[in-house]
C-alpha cells in the first residue's frame, strides 16, 4: 500500500482481555518500530525489528507484551491480561533503513475498561 | 537517560504571527534530529530533520529549525504562521549512527486562531 496501515484504528476491551494490534508497513521497508503514545506524553517506543535481525524488546513495558513480524513484512502487536494502564495509541512505523526517515500509521486507540 | 524536552506544552497564536517551539535534549554526543507533525485526524509525518551540515534546516510549509549544538537545542520557527498550521508538533532526537532509538518530547499542541 501506499503507507503504513494499522488495523483496528479503535479498540475497546475489557480488563484481563488479550489483543492483537496488526502493522502493515510500507512494502520494501525492512525497519518497523511499535510505539505507544499516552495522552500528554511523547512517543515511548515499545520494539524494533529489521530485517531477519533479532529484533530489540528493550522496550516492552512487561512480558504481556509481546510482537511478531511474519516474512519481513506486517507485524503483530499482542498485548495479554490487558490492564487499564495499557490504555494509549499504539503507532507503528516503518522505513527503508535504521536512520530514515520513519512513516507513521494513523495508530490504533486502545481503551481497556 | 537520554531526554527531550518541549518546554511549551500548549501554544495559542493568531494568524501571522511568528512561531518559535523550544525543543532541548540531554545526549552529549553525535545526534539525529527529527521534528514531527500531526495535523488534527492525521498521522505523524516528518516536518524536518538534520542529521550534519548546516545547522539551519528547512522543511515542508516554510518551517526551519536551527540545532545549537552549544546549547543543545533544536528549535521550531516558522515567520508567519497560518490556520492550517494548527497541530501537535514533536521533537525527536536519536543517538547518530549508534542507536536508531528515537526520544521523543512530550509534544506542544498549536492552535492558531483564525
Amino acid at each position: 500500500g501506499a503507507g503504513v496501515s494499522q488495523s483496528p484504528s479503535n479498540k475497546v476491551t475489557e480488563k484481563g482481555k488479550d489483543v492483537e494490534l496488526r502493522c502493515d508497513p510500507i512494502s520494501g521497508h525492512t525497519a518497523l518500530y511499535w510505539y505507544r503514545q499516552s495522552l500528554g506524553q511523547g512517543l515511548e517506543f515499545l520494539i524494533y525489528f529489521q530485517g531477519n535481525s533479532a529484533p530489540d524488546k528493550s522496550g516492552l513495558p512487561s512480558d504481556r507484551f509481546s510482537a511478531e513480524r511474519t516474512g519481513g513484512s506486517v507485524s503483530t502487536l499482542t498485548i495479554q491480561r490487558t490492564q487499564q494502564e495499557d490504555s494509549a495509541v499504539y503507532l507503528c512505523a516503518s522505513s527503508l533503513a535504521r536512520t530514515d526517515e520513519a512513516f507513521f500509521g494513523q495508530g490504533t486507540r486502545l481503551t481497556v475498561v | 537517560a537520554q531526554s527531550v524536552s518541549q518546554h511549551n506544552h500548549h501554544v495559542i497564536l493568531s494568524e501571522a504571527a511568528s512561531l518559535e517551539l523550544g525543543c532541548n535534549y540531554s545526549y552529549g554526543g553525535t545526534v539525529n534530529l527529527f521534528w514531527y507533525v500531526q495535523y488534527p485526524g492525521q498521522h505523524l509525518q516528518l516536518l524536518l530533520k538534520y542529521f550534519s551540515g548546516d545547522p539551519l534546516v528547512k522543511g515542508i510549509k516554510g518551517f526551519e529549525a536551527e540545532f545549537i549544538k552549544s546549547k543543545f537545542s533544536f528549535n521550531l520557527r516558522k515567520p508567519s504562521v497560518q490556520w492550517s498550521d494548527t497541530a501537535e508538533y514533536f521533537c525527536a532526537v536519536n543517538e547518530g549512527k549508534s542507536n536508531y532509538q528515537l526520544i521523543w518530547g512530550a509534544g506542544t499542541k498549536l492552535i492558531i486562531k483564525p
